[in-house]
């Protein structure tokens, strides 16, 4: 079936240092979303991508969406504790009406 | 007001066992969704209601599997004669529009199949 590739698996880091996870797909997408979900939580959204090569940010977050819509990562600068959890991209395929979601990066920020 | 509700929040089944798992989704969202979360892994469509109507059922993993929302608002889904690989996060996530709209989710209802 239809698939979603997320890595790393799990990454990491220090507190401080950057995080990014990349999401790719073979087909091209109508749209991506991002989501975080929290150790014992459930997913909680992040934000949604549309345009071809969009790039939106909040705070130190940064989402980029591929020029062939067939990609996408998240950027995290000088992450922080509060930052831990996993990260979903879940996205939808073109003339598709439901999400795919990826397997998840899990990030650990060393304090 | 509240956000998606789901209940019970755990259930230990025995084997053969059937299950309801209740979803209330926010009030007002046209679109409900099911999905089964495995440790570790993302969450896996299920099913998809538009108001009353279920549009696709393409997840459900087998026949044992049915999900209803008769009156567009709470939806109900439910496992027959439960198995151990059954066990599993349910999740239900509302969106105020098409799929293509942010999802809302629950909390989940943690499935242990004994």
């Amino acid at each position: 079936g239809q698939q979603v590739m997320q890595i790393p698996q799990y990454q990491h880091v220090q507190e401080g240092e950057d995080f990014t996870t990349y999401c790719n797909s073979s087909t091209t997408l109508s749209n991506i979303q991002w989501y975080k979900q929290r150790p014992g939580g459930h997913p909680v959204f992040l934000i949604q991508l549309v345009k071809s090569g969009e790039v939106k940010k909040q705070k130190r977050l940064t989402f980029q969406f591929g020029e062939a819509k067939k990609n996408s990562s998240l950027h995290i600068t000088a992450t922080q504790t509060t930052d831990v959890g996993t990260y979903f991209c879940a996205a939808l395929m073109e003339y598709g009406n439901k999400l795919v979601f990826g397997a998840g990066t899990i990030l650990r920020v060393k304090s | 007001g509240a956000g998606v509700s789901q209940s019970p929040r755990y259930k230990v089944a025995k084997r053969g066992q059937d299950v309801a798992l209740r979803c209330d989704p926010i009030s007002g969202h046209v679109s409900l969704f099911w999905y089964q979360q495995a440790l570790g892994q993302g969450p896996e469509f299920l099913t998809y209601f538009q108001n009353e109507a279920q549009l696709d059922k393409s997840g459900l993993p087998s026949d044992r599997f049915f999900a209803e929302r008769p009156e567009g608002s709470v939806s109900t889904l439910k496992i027959q004669r439960t198995q151990q690989e059954d066990s599993a996060v349910y999740l239900c996530a509302s969106s105020i529009g098409v799929p293509s709209y942010e999802q809302y989710f629950g909390p989940g209802t943690r499935l242990t199949v004994t």
